[in-house]
């Protein structure tokens, strides 16, 4: 089954201490992004990958590093958590400008 | 760079009644555009897309979607509402050249009975 996942779904953490989200697809999609998600504001992007060890920022990429050393995976790292960061977050994939897969989200507090 | 507006932050409709939600965006060139649904807990699932050809658009689960150029709008309609439609709405443009998405802020739709 052609699927993108999260990990953790849920996690509750404490300012400045690092986290990482992991995001894998199973597609052999070449892009892949993150994208965080608030009340009012729809989902923005944060960081962006077209291919292995090419990445770019999104439109909100302060606070947050990503990392594309595999193609299936992209992982979201929050070096120094704040409590502004408190969001929910979204990993995405796809084929060029063909239909994106998202997968399920990781709900993150940030206390 | 290309944004999405969505006007309309919340819309209540009766169940068996139409629906139309709006979506305008600014791209300088012909745009990749979508919409997607949220229902809620959940993730993102693509009601349909529109890349070229005929610019009105069918998806799944009744949605469609006229494109218009003149208007820079791509307005999603569904003739007639379920209960299960009640969900948030997203618009999304996507760039031609390295194909970023940009997302409308979304609309929220209530079904009452």
């Amino acid at each position: 089954e052609a699927q993108v996942t999260q990990n953790p779904r849920y996690l509750i953490t404490v300012t400045g201490k690092k986290l990482t989200v992991t995001c894998s697809q199973n597609m052999n999609h070449e892009y892949m992004s993150w994208y965080r998600q608030d009340p009012g504001l729809g989902l923005r992007q944060i960081y962006y990958s077209m291919n292995v060890e090419v990445t770019d920022k999104g439109d909100v990429p302060e606070g947050y590093k990503v990392s594309r050393k595999e193609k299936r995976n992209f992982p979201l790292i929050l070096e120094s958590p704040s409590p502004n960061q408190t969001s929910l977050y979204f990993c995405a994939s796809r084929y060029r400008a063909e239909t994106q897969y998202f997968g399920p989200g990781t709900r993150l507090l940030v206390l | 760079a290309q944004s999405v507006t969505q006007p309309d932050i919340h819309i209540t409709v009766s169940e068996g009644a139409s629906l139309e939600l709006r979506c305008n965006y600014s791209y300088g060139a012909t745009p990749y555009l979508f919409w997607y649904v949220q229902s809620p807990g959940q993730g993102l699932q693509l009601l349909l897309k529109y890349f070229s050809g005929d610019t009105l658009v069918q998806g799944i689960k009744g949605f469609e979607a006229e494109f218009k150029r003149s208007q820079s709008s791509f307005n999603l309609r569904k003739p007639s509402v379920h209960w299960s439609d009640a969900a948030e709405y997203f618009c999304a443009v996507g760039r031609v050249n390295d194909y970023k998405l940009s997302f409308g802020a979304g609309t929220t739709v209530t079904v009452r009975a």
